[in-house]
């Protein structure tokens, strides 16, 4: 089982349209989440973290059930800007482990 | 400010040959990461450097890759006896510290082995 899966997507929606990824992780100890974006050929950037109260970002929000170790990115009004991958990141200090990413395009 | 650099930008080599990438910290960032990124993956953790040392190496795939940061800024990825399979994107990323702290990514050495 790999350390952190998310669903690779495309995903492929219009723009005003509300999207959700999830992301599952398999280490219990893990001790911090993250939602980097990536765009195509471009490095990563961090999105936002996560918390276990979840937390709010403008049109982004994000989840964590430590339970279930589930992780999810809520993407409301969605922009043609925010075509990307996005990837999920989990904490196992000292190193973080990435998802493969899941891919949205939005278009017009 | 300036952010993390990595050179070259892209280097194509032959299968068998020795080739160093290099990356370059934010200044004051004492935690450097070496990730490798193949086409529609994730990057894969490979080593992490606290100051000087490797605090975890148990990402590098086999012995042919090492890697130093002999100053605990600078950091040199070796890779020796390139195979293809060594094809894919070198991320280089730095933090304030390990742990929690945002790590921010350049732009990544493009290696292609042929």
């Amino acid at each position: 089982r790999k350390e952190v899966e998310q669903d690779p997507g495309p995903f492929n929606v219009p723009e005003g349209a509300t999207v959700a990824f999830n992301c599952t992780y398999s280490n219990s100890a893990s001790q911090s989440f993250f939602w980097y974006r990536q765009d195509c050929r471009k490095e990563p950037k961090l999105l936002m973290s996560v918390y276990s109260s979840g937390n709010e970002d403008g049109r982004f929000t994000a989840q964590l059930n430590r339970a279930s170790q589930y992780i999810s990115l809520l993407i409301r009004d969605s922009k043609l800007s925010d075509s990307a991958t996005y990837l999920c990141v989990v904490n196992m200090v000292p190193d973080m482990r990435f998802g493969a990413g899941t891919r949205l395009t939005v278009k017009p | 400010g300036a952010g993390v650099s990595q050179t070259p930008s892209n280097k194509v080599t032959e299968k068998g040959k020795y080739v160093e990438l290099r990356c370059d910290p934010i200044s004051g960032h004492t935690a450097l990461y070496w990730y490798r990124q193949s086409l529609g993956q994730g990057p894969e953790f490979l080593i992490y450097f606290q100051g000087t040392g490797a605090a975890d190496d148990s990402g590098l795939p086999n012995d042919r890759f090492f890697a130093v940061r002999p100053e605990g800024s600078v950091s040199t990825l070796k890779i020796q006896r390139t195979e293809r399979g060594d094809s894919a994107v070198y991320l280089c990323a730095s933090s304030l510290a390990g742990g929690n702290n945002e790590q921010f990514f350049g732009p990544g050495t493009r290696l292609t082995v042929l």
